[in-house]
C-alpha cells in the first residue's frame, strides 16, 4: 500500500535560516502530493500541493517539487520566521482520490 | 465562516464506556472523513464517506462506527472505549472531484482520553 516517510523532528532553527524537511513516498500509479501544516491547538491546513511529476507547489515562501525519479517531495523555505513554528505533514492521495495517506509529521521550532 | 465543527473538544472516558463524536460542515462538501492523530504516527484514516449515504473503512476502523446523518453531519461512535483509543480525533471534509486536486478542510480536533 501507499506510505509516506518524513524526517523525524524536532527541527530547531534560528530565524532567517534555510529549511528543508525531507519527504519520500511509496505509491502505485500517479498520486498527488501535499504538504499540510498544523499550528498549535489547530487542525491541519493545506500548505501546498503538486499533482504531477516535476510540478512545483509553492505558498507563503515554502516550495516543494514532485520528483518521481527519487519518489520525493521535500519542503523548503529560504528564510524561516518564528511564526513558521508548527508541525508539517507530507501526504499523498490514492489513485481514486478518495483518501490521503499522511507521514508522521515533523515539528519545526524557530527561535528568534 | 465556521467550516468544520467538532464536538466535544475534550472528553475523558472509562474503559468500556461509549460515546459519539459529532462533526458538521457548512461548506456543502460531499466527502467527510475521520482521522486519529497519535504521536509519531501522523494521521490515520478511520472511516470516510465519499458522499451522503455511503461510508467506507479506512486504515484503522476496528472499534469504531460511523453515521453519515445527512450531507452536513458525520458522526464517529466508540461503542466500548479502550485505552488504545486515547488519541486526538480530527474530522475533515472535501468538495466533490476527489482529493487528487482538492484539499481537506479540518476541524480543530477532539482530544479523547480513555482511562
Amino acid at each position: 500500500g501507499n506510505s509516506v516517510t518524513q524526517m523525524e523532528g524536532p527541527v530547531t532553527l534560528s530565524e532567517e535560516a534555510f529549511l528543508t524537511i525531507n519527504c519520500t513516498y511509496t505509491a502505485t500509479g500517479y498520486p498527488s502530493l501535499f504538504w499540510y501544516v498544523q499550528y498549535p491547538g489547530e487542525g491541519l491546513q493545506l500548505l501546498l500541493k503538486a499533482t504531477k511529476a516535476d510540478d512545483k507547489g509553492s505558498n507563503k515562501g515554502f516550495e516543494a517539487t514532485y520528483r518521481k525519479e527519487t519518489t520525493s517531495f521535500h519542503l523548503e523555505k529560504g528564510s524561516v520566521q518564528v511564526s513558521d513554528s508548527a508541525v508539517y505533514f507530507c501526504a499523498l492521495s490514492d489513485n481514486a482520490g478518495n483518501m490521503l495517506t499522511f507521514g508522521g509529521g515533523t515539528r519545526l521550532m524557530v527561535k528568534p | 465562516n465556521a467550516g468544520v465543527t467538532q464536538t466535544p473538544k475534550f472528553q475523558v472516558l472509562k474503559t468500556g464506556q461509549s460515546m459519539t463524536l459529532q462533526c458538521a460542515q457548512d461548506m456543502n462538501h460531499n466527502s467527510m472523513y475521520w482521522y486519529r492523530q497519535d504521536p509519531g504516527m501522523g494521521l490515520r484514516l478511520i472511516y470516510y464517506s465519499a458522499s451522503e449515504g455511503t461510508t467506507d473503512k479506512g486504515e484503522v476502523p476496528n472499534g469504531y462506527n460511523v453515521s453519515r446523518l445527512n450531507k452536513r453531519e458525520f458522526s464517529l461512535r466508540l461503542e466500548s472505549a479502550a485505552p488504545s483509543q486515547t488519541s486526538v480525533y480530527f474530522c475533515a471534509s472535501s468538495a466533490a472531484g476527489g482529493l487528487n486536486t482538492g484539499e481537506l478542510f479540518f476541524g480543530e480536533g477532539s482530544r479523547l482520553t480513555v482511562l
